[in-house]
């Protein structure tokens, strides 16, 4: 059973373009969290989705990010016309629907850095 | 917002054993503690998990007063490998938004 896919790993992006990362669940897993790590600090909750739904994105910048959970295919985290302040990791995580309240695994991450 | 504090960084020794203690004065009944550990450039990876009292798997123990204000995760004879930053969190995934993942404690090993 494959963990937690992310992809890619390493991104780079000009000032202005846009960002897609992409995560995969665990198999079997339909709740996925995205968090946003800056060097030497903690991550950060951005949104938690379930498949189809947004159950809470209080953690979303209003603009320009979007995160979606597609029926079929994985997660995307989208970041429109990027800025140097968007350069971090952005983790995401997963869990199953059984036990979506106490267990989460998490991918390698994608690292984002605007030049 | 369940906030926990947790030491900062903590140093050791190759095969000592390891206890990092982590307050939640103001955790939920509901809330489930879990330690995670993360690596340089790595996602972080589930440690252990418990509700009250003492939890063990094979990597580490966690303990939990009754009061559940505070608990403890214990590695039994650490190695280099174990130098890593260690986050205790509190909350249901349910309530992602709640979780604090904060700065965690930075643990180094010696040899």
């Amino acid at each position: 059973n494959a963990g937690v896919m992310q992809n890619p790993r390493h991104l780079v992006r000009r000032r202005g373009q846009e960002a897609r990362l992409r995560c995969s669940p665990m198999k079997g897993h339909s709740h996925v969290y995205w968090y946003r790590q800056l060097p030497e600090e903690g991550l950060k909750f951005m949104v938690y989705l379930q498949k189809e739904n947004i159950i809470d994105e209080s953690g979303m910048p209003k603009e320009r990010f979007s995160a979606e959970f597609p029926k079929e295919g994985p997660s995307i985290l989208r970041i429109q016309q990027v800025v140097r302040g968007d350069s971090a990791a952005y983790f995401c995580a997963s869990s199953p629907p059984s036990q979506g309240d106490t267990e989460a695994f998490f991918g390698q991450g994608t690292r984002l850095t605007v030049v | 917002l369940a906030k926990t504090t947790q030491p900062i960084s903590m140093d050791s020794y190759e095969g000592q054993e390891v206890n990092i203690t982590c307050s939640h004065n103001n955790i939920a009944t509901n809330d489930y503690i879990t330690w995670y550990q993360q690596f340089p450039s790595q996602g972080p990876r589930f440690i252990i998990q418990g509700y009250k009292t003492k939890v063990t798997n094979e990597v580490a123990s966690l303990f939990i007063p009754a009061d559940r204000k505070s608990s403890t995760l214990s590695l039994p004879r650490v190695s280099l490998s174990d130098t890593a930053v260690y986050y205790c969190l509190v909350a249901l995934w349910s309530s992602a938004s709640k979780i604090i993942f904060g700065s965690g404690t930075r643990l180094s090993i010696r040899p």
